[in-house]
């Protein structure tokens, strides 16, 4: 079975400052992990993607994360915040069988502070 | 390149009732999966259709059932209608090719159920 934890429900952070979203997972095989963005009353928007290549995967608008499979983490990342940031970011997890089925984490709110 | 639509936006149905959610798929695209998204939690595997045929199930009771068409196009339906199936639900499409690929979501449909 798969699984992932997102550590924290709520982030705060000043605007141009780092940001950090921390992101456990578990999975019996080798997994393929995934952030995804929602904006308030929108669709969820692909940030990036691991899928067994390099560890550390950029993504879009800034925002990286890096696969630390020692640790089972795939924590994002960006040096810089910036208002428009401000959403839900949702850690998922995928692997073999059941046609890619996602398996998402309960989101974590980041709030940025002007 | 169309994306992922999905129709209507909002719906409101009282207990008991039946509804149809629909879904288009991304050009090119021949997989849909629907999840479902309880206010304040990450979205929930509901299930995902693969060439018009249901290739993996979450835990979800049969009163929750779909379809897809030969134009890849899909249908969420949802008998008897309960308080608890208030929620967003996304739609998303993808092309599996053997590994984990990233699925494109839509807007959602937003149904509440009084």
């Amino acid at each position: 079975a798969q699984s992932v934890t997102q550590l924290d429900s709520h982030v705060s952070v000043s605007e141009g400052t780092p940001v950090l979203l921390r992101c456990n997972y578990s999975s019996s095989y080798s997994p393929s992990l995934f952030w995804y963005v929602q904006h308030p009353n929108k669709g969820l928007q692909l940030l990036l993607k691991y899928t067994s290549a390099a560890t550390l995967v950029k993504g879009i608008n800034g925002f990286e994360a890096e696969f630390k499979k020692s640790e089972t983490s795939f924590h994002l990342t960006k040096p810089s915040a910036h208002m428009s940031d401000a959403a839900e970011y949702f850690c998922v997890v995928s692997g073999l069988g059941y046609g890619n089925k996602l398996v998402f984490g309960a989101g974590t709110i980041l709030r940025v502070k002007s | 390149e169309t994306g992922v639509t999905q129709s209507p936006t909002h719906l409101i149905k009282t207990r008991g009732q039946q509804v149809t959610l629909r879904c288009s798929s991304q050009s090119g695209h021949n997989t849909v999966s629907w999840y479902q998204q309880a206010l304040g939690q990450g979205p929930q595997f509901i299930f995902q259709y693969y060439r018009e045929e249901e290739n993996g199930r979450g835990n979800f009771p049969p009163r929750f059932s779909g379809l897809q068409f030969p134009n890849y196009s899909s249908e969420l339906n949802v008998n008897a209608l309960e308080l608890d199936d208030s929620a967003l639900y996304l739609c998303a499409s993808s092309f599996p090719s053997g590994r984990a690929n990233e699925q494109f979501f839509g807007p959602g449909t937003r149904l509440t159920v009084l």
